[in-house]
């Protein structure tokens, strides 16, 4: 069964840092892996989606990379601002199965202090 | 940019009414999804649906659950009898054919009393 993991769960940074989030999963088999932004309260918000073929995708200060086989993704922040504080959800679609359903974890909440 | 709609925004229920969450997805997309994230909790598939029925569903989508797409562009999550553990943000999402990623609704809230 497919576990999606987020490390670290919170994170606290001061304006201007760049910074790594994590995100693991325990099956290497997947069709693609998508980063999202929640806002409190709010909606998902889709960052980047990077397919199984491929190693990273980059928008603008945001950069994702992906290692299979290694069960691994991670998302790079350039130098952060106060308007990247959200949580940021992990959430890969298995290569099993033709519904594409998501399996998400538990997401980083980031504070950046001006 | 297309946008999946989800009406309402926030929704307050007494315990054991029916409810009918709302939602209208990107028009060209194909495949139609529930979510849901209880307060403080992880996102969690609720079932999705392709091609006017239903093709996986999780073990929280019991009989208490049903989804609909009364009329090609309306995709309608009901609960009937409500309990206080439903309480949570429910999410709708859309996606294309192929390998494109989602596309998520703002959610509604409900909350059960």
């Amino acid at each position: 069964k497919q576990e999606v993991t987020q490390i670290p769960a919170a994170l606290s940074v001061p304006e201007g840092e760049n910074l790594v989030l994590n995100c693991s999963f325990t099956d290497s088999a997947i069709y693609n892996l998508q980063w999202f932004r929640q806002d409190p309260g709010k909606g998902l918000t889709s960052l980047l989606l990077i397919q199984s073929s491929q190693r990273e995708q980059t928008s603008g200060r945001l950069n994702a990379s992906l290692d299979k086989s290694s069960g691994r993704s991670t998302l790079y922040i350039a130098a952060s601002q106060p308007g990247d504080s959200a949580t940021y959800l992990c959430a890969v679609r298995p290569w099993s199965g033709n519904t594409g359903k998501l399996i998400f974890g538990q997401g980083t909440t980031l504070q950046v202090k001006p | 940019e297309p946008e999946v709609t989800q009406t309402p925004s926030h929704q307050v229920t007494q315990m054991g009414q029916e409810v009918i969450l709302r939602c209208v997805p990107i028009s060209n997309h194909l495949y139609f999804y529930w979510y849901r994230q209880i307060l403080g909790q992880k996102v969690e598939f609720l079932v999705s649906f392709y091609n006017n029925e239903i093709s996986e569903k999780s073990e929280i989508f019991d009989d208490q659950f049903s989804v609909e797409r009364p009329d090609g562009s309306n995709f309608t999550l009901k609960i009937r009898s409500t309990k206080l553990e439903d309480s949570a943000m429910y999410f709708c999402a859309s996606r294309p054919q192929g390998a494109d990623g989602y596309t998520f609704g703002s959610g509604t809230r409900l909350t059960v009393v």
